[in-house]
């Protein structure tokens, strides 16, 4: 069965950067296509970028261009999300989302979600 | 930016009651892209429906979805407890993805 298994929960002090990792496996990792969706306490989804697994090609929402980097391992099917300048607003869950074929502009399998806490 | 704006904010209602929840769009959005979830409290959001109607696998037959113009509707035909969650609609436009801001399924 489809998985997406992400890394633990990250606790960051203000200006510093975290990386989230998201390990798929169930499918052909580069037949779909990996998105990041963050989500702060209590509030509504944000979708921040996405990545082709079978180029590496990325595309990211205007907000975070030039403080957000995703890339892929294929040879362990995993994703990794890059966010710097770290300030108390990024603290949220962090969900690697997959779209299942080019096209689909949706979600349809999502992983358990990475609490980043940004603290002083 | 396509703003999708959810009504209402909050729903309550009971078991067995018919819930219809409301996702407004500020411009055109290709029926093929606008997709619902499901959040429960502690939990990642479920894919529901996708392309407006199309029901997601192992999703139950009292789940719905329609559209008229730029207004989609999920429908809930009769709600079971496990229903009470947090809605959400989605869709794609101009290379990006946006959100409503959710409707909150409430039982009464």
């Amino acid at each position: 069965q489809v998985q997406l298994v992400q890394s633990g929960a990250e606790v960051k002090k203000p200006g510093a950067s975290v990386k989230v990792s998201c390990k798929a496996s169930g499918y052909t990792f580069t037949s779909s296509y990996i998105h990041w969706v963050r989500q702060a306490p209590g509030q509504g989804l944000e979708w921040m970028g996405i990545i082709i697994p079978s180029t590496g090609n990325t595309d990211y929402a205007q907000k975070f261009q030039g403080r957000v980097t995703v890339t892929r391992d294929t040879a362990t099917s995993t994703v990794y999300m890059d966010v710097s300048s770290l300030r108390s607003e990024d603290t949220a869950f962090y969900y690697c989302v997959r779209e299942p074929y080019r096209g689909a502009c949706y979600f349809d399998y999502w992983g358990q979600g990475t609490l980043v806490t940004v603290s002083s | 930016e396509i703003v999708l704006t959810q009504s209402p904010g909050t729903l309550s209602l009971s078991p067995g009651e018919r819930a219809t929840l409301s996702c407004r769009a500020s411009q055109s959005v290709d029926s093929n892209y606008l997709a619902w979830y499901q959040q429960k409290p502690g939990q990642a959001p479920r894919l529901l429906i996708h392309g407006t109607s199309s029901r997601a696998t192992g999703i139950p037959d009292r789940f719905s979805g329609s559209s008229s113009g730029t207004d989609f509707t999920l429908t809930i035909s009769r709600l079971e407890p496990e229903d009470f969650a947090v809605y959400y609609c989605q869709q794609y436009g101009s290379s990006l993805y946006t959100f409503g801001q959710g409707t909150k399924l409430e039982i009464k």
